[in-house]
């Protein structure tokens, strides 16, 4: 089992590029979610989805889109990249989501920088 | 608004010197409080869920504990591996999940 798999690991882009960040989960879960992680600050959830054709904005959803075509993917996109979009993106997946509270399984994470 | 704080936010510790790490957290009806273990460039792994306050959960040296108003997670003497950022997590009865900033634990051989 690969778990929960994020690439690219490592991204630079220039302010205004756009970019996709991908995930994909084999543990056929139906809840899958994306976090940004900040220098003394909180994981904080961006957008998240509870099965394939459904997704739903979190706490920080402005300047990303995403979509969910099938169980195993949800990719993240960065339309037009600012600076402060600069931060650690992770990829979480669980059995039940939000629903159950069930636990998060976690990616390694994509490291973006915007300059 | 859900709120997660964690203390203090680094811990040194000498090898064999147990210590305890707190979350304290202010919840719309807690339908789970989560403890999650997070190493340099890795993303966090899950360690526990607590549901009641009382409850109490146990994986090698490390043990969370859980109140009304806080969760504790004790480490009897660490080793240096157990070095990390330990995560607390709080879920909701509005089905959000809020985390806190971390606590770093730098166990010293």
């Amino acid at each position: 089992n690969a778990g929960v798999t994020q690439t690219p690991k490592f991204q630079v882009l220039k302010t205004g590029q756009s970019m996709t960040l991908q995930c994909a989960q084999d543990m056929n879960h139906e809840y899958m979610s994306w976090y940004r992680q900040d220098p003394g600050m909180g994981l904080r959830l961006i957008h998240y989805s509870v099965g394939a054709g459904i997704t739903d904005q979190g706490e920080v959803p402005n300047g990303y889109n995403v979509s969910r075509s099938t169980t195993e993917d949800f990719p993240l996109r960065l339309l037009s990249a600012a600076p402060s979009q600069t931060s650690v993106y992770f990829c979480a997946s669980s059995y039940s989501g939000l629903k159950g509270h069930s636990p998060l399984h976690f990616g390694n994470g994509t490291r973006l920088t915007v300059t | 608004e859900d709120q997660v704080t964690q203390s203090p936010e680094a811990l040194r510790l000498q090898e064999g010197e147990s210590s305890s790490l707190n979350c304290s957290y202010t919840v719309s009806g807690l339908r789970g409080l989560f403890w999650y273990r997070q190493d340099p460039g890795k993303g966090p792994e899950f360690l526990f869920t607590l549901y009641s306050a009382g409850e109490e959960k146990e994986k090698e040296r490390l043990k969370a504990t859980l109140t009304k108003k806080e969760s504790f997670l004790h480490i009897t003497a660490p080793k240096p591996e157990d070095s990390a950022t330990y995560l607390c997590a709080v879920g909701s009865n509005d089905y959000k999940l809020s985390f806190g900033a971390g606590t770093t634990v730098t166990v010293r051989a």
